[in-house]
């Protein structure tokens, strides 16, 4: 079946511009989850999301990132104002349930060029 | 605070060597440890470890974990050049945010014909 998808693959956006991110989970994974890599860095927890239950959003680095997801579907990741230091690889992770992280499934990721 | 350190950050070996990567870690009320392959982009999982001294075997690849000592080893016999990988650990712990992985840096493996 489908995997993860994530749009777009790659944006190239100017300092200050708010840009948003794109997640499709697997269908029925109910828990879905955004990581950051940065060049030559370990995978940052961002946020997880599980079923209805308020998200997990210990993870975010300032007030310019959010997240949304409707029910068990799309996620987004909105970052405003970017600044360079958000230059990375965001990668969406989905999993049947949030207790199985070591079933995680990963998008390709989006990468992010702040200029 | 909680961290996962793995060594060496970078490796090149040929075709045949076997080669061991280490991954060491300081987290509050351990609950396992999760390695992953990284091409490209996506990781994808190849073991979790929650018990010392049983070894996961899978093909070529093996693992396992130390709870006394806090690490964990991957080991890769007779190495092929499509081994070549970013190779990511992780952990995770009770109490803490259950989707949660504390990752390492990675070692970025190099497997030259």
């Amino acid at each position: 079946g489908a995997g993860v998808s994530q749009s777009p693959s790659n944006k190239v956006t100017e300092k200050g511009k708010d840009v948003e991110l794109r997640c499709d989970p697997i269908s029925g994974h109910t828990a879905l989850y955004w990581y950051r890599q940065r060049l030559g860095q370990g995978l940052e927890f961002l946020i997880y999301f599980q079923g209805n239950s308020a998200p997990d959003k210990s993870g975010l680095p300032s007030d310019r990132f959010s997240a949304e997801r409707t029910g068990e579907s799309v996620s987004t990741l909105t970052i405003q104002r970017t600044q360079q230091e958000d230059s990375a690889v965001y990668l969406c992770a989905s999993s049947l349930t949030l207790g199985r992280v070591y079933e995680q499934y990963f998008g390709p990721g989006t990468r992010l060029t702040v200029t | 605070e909680d961290k996962v350190v793995q060594s060496p950050l970078s490796l090149v070996v040929h075709e045949g060597d076997t080669v061991t990567l280490n991954c060491s870690y300081e987290v509050t009320n351990f609950r396992s440890l999760l390695w992953y392959k990284q091409e490209k982009k996506a990781p994808t999982f190849l073991f979790m470890l929650t018990s010392s001294g049983i070894e996961k075997k899978s093909g070529r690849l093996s693992s396992i974990l130390d709870k006394k000592e806090l690490f964990s080893i991957l080991n890769i016999t007779a190495t092929q050049t499509g081994d070549s990988a970013i190779y990511l650990c992780a952990a995770t712990n009770y109490g803490g945010s259950q989707g949660n992985l504390i990752f390492g840096k990675g070692t970025k493996l190099s497997v030259k014909p």
